[in-house]
């Protein structure tokens, strides 16, 4: 039961600002948000991940609004390396760990 | 490479056959998932284990599947009686315990199943 909602595609120009919005209407307080990207044949790869508050890292930068219901991955700076399929996750816990809900993801292509 | 490996690749299969997959994770990890990724959509989630002990299952996970890890480290994933539907990405990945409960999971590069 996917927990997330996102465009299908989106596209941006190379160099620039790459936002990728994610509805989470359902998600409770304790459900971590994630972000993976998957590039073709390969396994998806970790982005960055938030709670409550905004998160930064070497990669992208995570938002997540006020109420929890949507958040707003942004690539600073894209580059062609960056054309992929990204993923909003919302984290669920069980025993001793926590599985990933992943959503239908927002294919990204990144224009010259 | 340390990363999660799976073997094989790629696997054609007629229907009916039995396939298994194996599943090597990062060495110091303890825990170990599997997902299923039909084309076009995310992955699900299947199974995770703790050590060698398997303590989630879906409920996609039908009585034909069946996953071990018989020492902790390795992870196999059978599928008997293949049907056409099984057709799909079957993906690994592993994670550790000593990062805390944020960790993230590392993902292998997946096994393809095909079906005929």
């Amino acid at each position: 039961d996917a927990k997330t909602t996102q465009p299908p595609s989106m596209d941006c120009a190379e160099g620039r600002a790459a936002n990728l919005p994610c509805n989470h209407s359902t998600i409770s307080g304790n459900e971590y948000v994630y972000w993976y990207r998957q590039i073709h044949s390969q396994g998806p790869q970790y982005i960055i991940h938030g709670l409550k508050n905004n998160e930064t890292n070497e990669m992208a930068s995570l938002i997540i609004t006020e109420d929890r219901k949507s958040s707003t991955l942004i690539l600073p700076h894209a580059t062609l390396r960056d054309t992929a399929v990204y993923y909003c996750i919302v984290r669920v816990a069980m025993d001793s760990s926590y599985k990933l809900i992943f959503g239908s993801g927002t294919r990204l292509l990144v224009r010259p | 490479d340390t990363g999660v490996s799976q073997d094989p690749r790629h696997k054609i299969t007629k229907r009916g056959q039995n396939v298994t997959f194996r599943c090597d994770p990062i060495s110091e990890h303890n825990r170990l998932y599997w997902y299923r990724q039909t084309l076009g959509q995310g992955p699900e989630f299947l199974t995770y284990f703790q050590n060698e002990a398997q303590l989630e299952k879906s409920r996609l996970l039908s009585d034909r599947f069946s996953a071990e890890r018989p020492k902790g480290s390795f992870s196999t994933l059978e599928i008997q009686r293949t049907e056409q539907g099984d057709s799909a990405m079957y993906l690994c990945a592993s994670s550790s315990h000593l990062a805390g409960v944020d960790n993230e999971q590392f993902f292998g590069p997946g096994t393809r199943l095909t079906v005929l």
